[in-house]
C-alpha cells in the first residue's frame, strides 16, 4: 500500500515550452501533496504544499506563476513548469501524505519515483 | 523549525553494522524523527519513524535517547545494496516541519 506514481518518469523539452508532471496516490487518498526539486549531488527542496481543492503554499524564492500546481482531487496533483528554460532541469519529485493527528503514529510522507527534466 | 545535522559521508565494509547518528537540538515536543533512504534518481523512501527510546523494524533500528536532541539510525549487516544517501528528518504531526531535508549522509558500502 501506499504508492505515489509520477508521470512522466522523463522528459526532454526545448527551451520556452511548458511541461506538466502529475502525482497520483494510488492506493489512498492524499489530503495533501508535497513538490520537490532536487539537483545534482544535492539534497530535497520542498517547493510548495498543496491540498486538495486549496491553493498551492509556495515556498519562498519559488515562483508561483512559474511552477503552477493543481490539486484537483486527493489522488491527483500536477506541477506545470511554464515557459522552461535550461536551468529549470532537474529532477522533480512529489509526495503525498495522509495526516492523521496522531501523535504517536506522525504521518509520513510517501515519495513518489520522480521526474527528471531536462531544458534543452 | 528544527534543524538536524548528519555527517556528509560514511563508509561501511559489507556485512558491518552501521549506525548514522543525527543531531536535531531544537526539536519539539511535537516533533517525531523520521529516516529516508534514497538512490540516485529516485524517490525517498521510508525507512523508520519513532518519537523516543527505541524503534525496530524488518530493516533497521532507531535509537533516541531521552532528551531527543540526537536519534541514531543503525542498519545490521549491511550490503552492497545499501549503498545511497539517508536523510533524517524531524517535524511535528501535521507534517509542517518534517518537510525539509539536510545535507543527508551519503553511504557507501565496500565489498
Amino acid at each position: 500500500g501506499a504508492v505515489v506514481s509520477q508521470h512522466p518518469s522523463w522528459v526532454i523539452c526545448k527551451s520556452g515550452t511548458s511541461v506538466k508532471i502529475e502525482c497520483r496516490s494510488l492506493d489512498f487518498q492524499a489530503t495533501t501533496m508535497f513538490w520537490y526539486r532536487q539537483f545534482p549531488k544535492q539534497s530535497l527542496m520542498l517547493m510548495a504544499t498543496s491540498n486538495e481543492g486549496s491553493k498551492a503554499t509556495y515556498e519562498q524564492g519559488v515562483e508561483k506563476d512559474k511552477f503552477l500546481i493543481n490539486h484537483a482531487s486527493l489522488t491527483l496533483s500536477t506541477l506545470t513548469v511554464t515557459s522552461a528554460h535550461p536551468e529549470d532541469s532537474s529532477f522533480y519529485i512529489c509526495s503525498a501524505s495522509t495526516a492523521s493527528g496522531n501523535l504517536l503514529v506522525g504521518n509520513e510522507q510517501f515519495f513518489g519515483p520522480g521526474t527528471r527534466l531536462t531544458v534543452l | 523549525l528544527a534543524k538536524t545535522t548528519q555527517p556528509i559521508s560514511m563508509d561501511s565494509y559489507e556485512g558491518q553494522e552501521v549506525n548514522i547518528t543525527c543531531s536535531h537540538n531544537n526539536i519539539a515536543t511535537n516533533d517525531y524523527i523520521t529516516w529516508y533512504q534514497q538512490f540516485p534518481s529516485q524517490g525517498p523512501r521510508f525507512i523508520i519513524q519513532g518519537y523516543k527510546t527505541k524503534v525496530t523494524n524488518e530493516v533497521a533500528s532507531l535509537f533516541i535517547p531521552a532528551d531527543r536532541k540526537s536519534s541514531t539510525l543503525s542498519l545490521p549487516r549491511v550490503s552492497l545494496s545499501d549503498t545511497a544517501v539517508y536523510y533524517c528528518l524531524v517535524g511535528d504531526w501535521a507534517g509542517a516541519n518534517n518537510l525539509f531535508f539536510g545535507t543527508g549522509t551519503r553511504l557507501t558500502v565496500i565489498p
